[in-house]
């Protein structure tokens, strides 16, 4: 298997723009991560999804990020209208369970907002 | 106060040392303890996971969980150039994941 497929792999834009992040998770697994790293705040969940529905979007900071997951082989993470303060790598991660079972992280979109 | 701390070191040490990385944590509802490896410009590897108390062995990674003092720690032994980069702690809690802010180890040959 490929692994976790993210694109892009790096995203530079002007504030105010609308960004879409795409994640393709690994066959077979249910469950699906947005993460966000910066290095004042470290690796943060923003959101996940179980068989394609959103179970907890707690993470996710504001109005301005949302999220999709329209089956089970693609999500997307867009921000609209996108700031500086969003400047960050966004990881997209996927597991077969929720336990103790091992998330696949993706290699990450470097998202820099000018 | 953060859910889970941890030193962000940089932490440099020759190779062949023993290294220790640790983090501490406030939720005592945390069950499931996991020490994450991540390259540079990479994302996070699994390195081990431990469920409760005590400590697990896998190689030259030893995991250790002390939940009643709210620690845990990851020794490795005989300690290479190759394991360079940034280790996570993290911890679940119901269904909720919460990562340290990871701590910088140089393995200098």
């Amino acid at each position: 298997d490929a692994g976790v497929i993210q694109s892009p792999r790096h995203e530079v834009t002007e504030m105010g723009q609308e960004v879409t992040l795409r994640c393709k998770p690994i066959s077979g697994h249910d469950y699906l991560f947005w993460y966000r790293q910066t290095m004042m705040r470290g690796l943060e969940l923003l959101i996940y999804f179980n068989n394609n529905v959103p179970i907890d979007d707690s993470g996710m900071p504001e109005d301005r990020f949302s999220a999709k997951m329209p089956n089970a082989s693609f999500s997307t993470l867009k921000i609209q209208p996108s700031e500086p303060r969003d400047s960050a790598v966004y990881f997209c991660a996927s597991s077969l369970g929720l336990a103790s079972d091992t998330q696949y992280f993706g290699p990450g979109t470097r998202l820099t907002v000018l | 106060q953060k859910e889970v701390e941890q030193d962000p070191g940089p932490l440099s040490v020759p190779e062949g040392a023993i290294v220790s990385l640790n983090c501490t944590y406030s939720n005592s509802a945390f069950q499931y303890f996991m020490w994450y490896r991540q390259y540079s410009r990479k994302g996070p590897e699994l390195l081990m996971y431990t469920y409760s108390s005590g400590n697990k062995e896998d190689g030259r990674f030893t995991a250790q969980v002390d939940k009643s003092s709210k620690y845990i720690s990851l020794f490795i032994r005989d300690s290479q150039p190759s394991d360079s980069a940034t280790y996570l702690c993290a911890m679940k809690n119901f269904n909720k994941f919460y990562f340290g802010s990871g701590t910088k180890l140089n393995v200098k040959p």
